[in-house]
């Protein structure tokens, strides 16, 4: 069965600081890798995706096969980015269920 | 952020009682999924439907029972038999293999 794991519960940092949210999984196939983003009082949403390779709010992901990692990065971080960060796996393109991690609390401060 | 909207926002039970949580979506989304979210635990799969009339178990399906009559519905029962139910509730749909999008959740609490 796979896992995703993401270690850090909380992660706190002051505004225009580096942000690295990790996220590793275990699974032996070819699987989609997905961060999703629930800020305060508002719906769970899909932030970005591994296949599509997008900058979006100015996080990115890549997947590394090798070290089976999906982390989440961001430059300078902003306030507006405190929020809780789920990392997410889908086995194969041809699955719709996903598997979560336990989330990593972000915290930006001024 | 209209498209799935889940009901009520909040929910009150009394033990041994069972629960029905709402889900609708407009979206003409084929899959419907519940997950219950849990300070610590992330989102757990409870059920999942694919297709009209018919679902699937997830990883957390005992003491829940679910049903897909409509497309456009997915409600999720609590029953007395599920052990520890208070927990916040998310629906979520998607089409077939693409992004979920989730509704605004269900809080439960067992009085």
């Amino acid at each position: 069965a796979q896992r995703v794991t993401q270690p850090e519960k909380l992660l706190s940092v002051f505004k225009g600081a580096p942000v690295e949210l990790k996220c590793n999984y275990s699974y032996s196939g070819s699987p989609e890798l997905f961060w999703y983003v629930q800020y305060s009082r508002q719906r769970l949403q899909l932030l970005l995706r591994h296949i599509s390779r997008e900058s979006i709010k100015g996080f990115t992901a890549d997947l590394n096969k090798g070290e089976t990692s999906f982390h989440l990065k961001k430059p300078f971080a902003q306030e507006e980015d405190s929020a809780m960060y789920y990392c997410a796996l889908r086995p194969e393109s041809g699955y719709s269920t996903l598997t979560f991690g336990k989330g990593t609390m972000l915290l930006v401060s001024p | 952020d209209g498209g799935i909207t889940q009901s009520p926002k909040y929910l009150f039970r009394k033990e041994g009682q069972n629960v029905t949580l709402s889900c609708e979506q407009n979206l003409n989304h084929d899959a419907m999924y519940w997950y219950r979210q849990d300070p610590g635990q992330g989102l757990r799969l409870i059920y999942y439907s694919q297709i009209v009339n018919d679902f699937q178990k997830g990883d957390i399906a005992e003491g829940y029972s679910v049903s897909r009559e409509k497309k456009e519905s997915f409600p999720l029962t609590v029953t007395s038999a599920q052990k520890n139910p208070t927990a916040f509730y998310l629906c979520a749909s998607s089409l077939l293999y693409n992004e979920q999008f989730f509704g605004p959740g269900t809080r439960l609490t067992v009085l």
